[in-house]
């Protein structure tokens, strides 16, 4: 069965400093996509990357950053230099590639930066 | 285009009434899917559309629940006989048909069955 797990329910921190958020999946497909969103309190879940099992490389974006192990079976996601903006619960999801291509989630974590 | 959107963002029912929802999704996007997500948890599939046809629909949607997507354009999701179980986040997303695209959101509509 596929899984997502995301073990951290909330993190605080506080502005600028580092926070990582731990995701790890369960499949038995061999090519999967592994995704996060981020849900402001307005509820829309907005899309943050995409990335696929044949791809292990890093990839950073402005504050944001993702280490994409297979070996564990993780893909956590760190930002620097926490902003109050970056409040949000943040989901991890993997895609059912081979059926409709639904997306499985986890459970979220919340992050709250206060100033 | 103005993304995903869905109407209405919220809704209070009373137990036992019919209620639907509508999602427009991008003009674009031949797939389209519901979720459900309740407090504290991540969304969970409902159904989903590839043009006007119902490919798939989860085992959480029980027989009073209906959807329809006519024309492969917009969608509609009926809740007959409410309960109060059925509060929750309905979300609406919609994406290209390629394969492990990402999916597009829209913010939900909230329903409160009383």
């Amino acid at each position: 069965a596929q899984k997502v797990t995301q073990a951290q329910t909330e993190i605080s921190v506080v502005e600028k400093e580092d926070v990582t958020l731990d995701c790890v999946y369960e499949t038995r497909d061999t090519t999967y996509y592994l995704f996060w969103y981020k849900q402001p309190p307005s509820g829309e879940l907005v899309f943050l990357i995409r990335r696929n099992s044949f791809d292990e490389q890093n990839e950073i974006s402005g504050r944001y950053s993702w280490n994409f192990q297979k070996s564990t079976s993780s893909f956590n996601f760190t930002i620097t230099a926490s902003q109050v903006v970056d409040s949000a619960v943040y989901f991890c999801a993997l895609s059912d590639l081979y059926n409709t291509d639904k997306l499985i989630f986890g459970t979220g974590t919340r992050l709250q930066v206060f100033p | 285009d103005t993304g995903v959107s869905q109407d209405p963002r919220h809704k209070i029912t009373k137990r036992g009434q019919n209620v639907t929802f509508r999602c427009d999704p991008i003009s674009e996007h031949n797939r389209l899917y519901w979720y459900r997500q309740t407090l504290g948890q991540g969304p969970e599939f409902l159904t989903y559309f590839q043009n006007e046809a119902q490919l798939e629909k989860s085992r959480l949607l029980s027989d009073r629940f209906s959807a329809e997507r006519p024309k492969g354009s917009f969608s509609t999701l009926e809740i007959q006989r409410t309960e109060q179980g059925d509060s929750a986040m309905y979300l609406c997303a919609s994406s290209l048909e390629a394969a492990g695209t990402e999916a597009f959101f829209g913010q939900g509509t909230r329903l409160t069955v009383v």
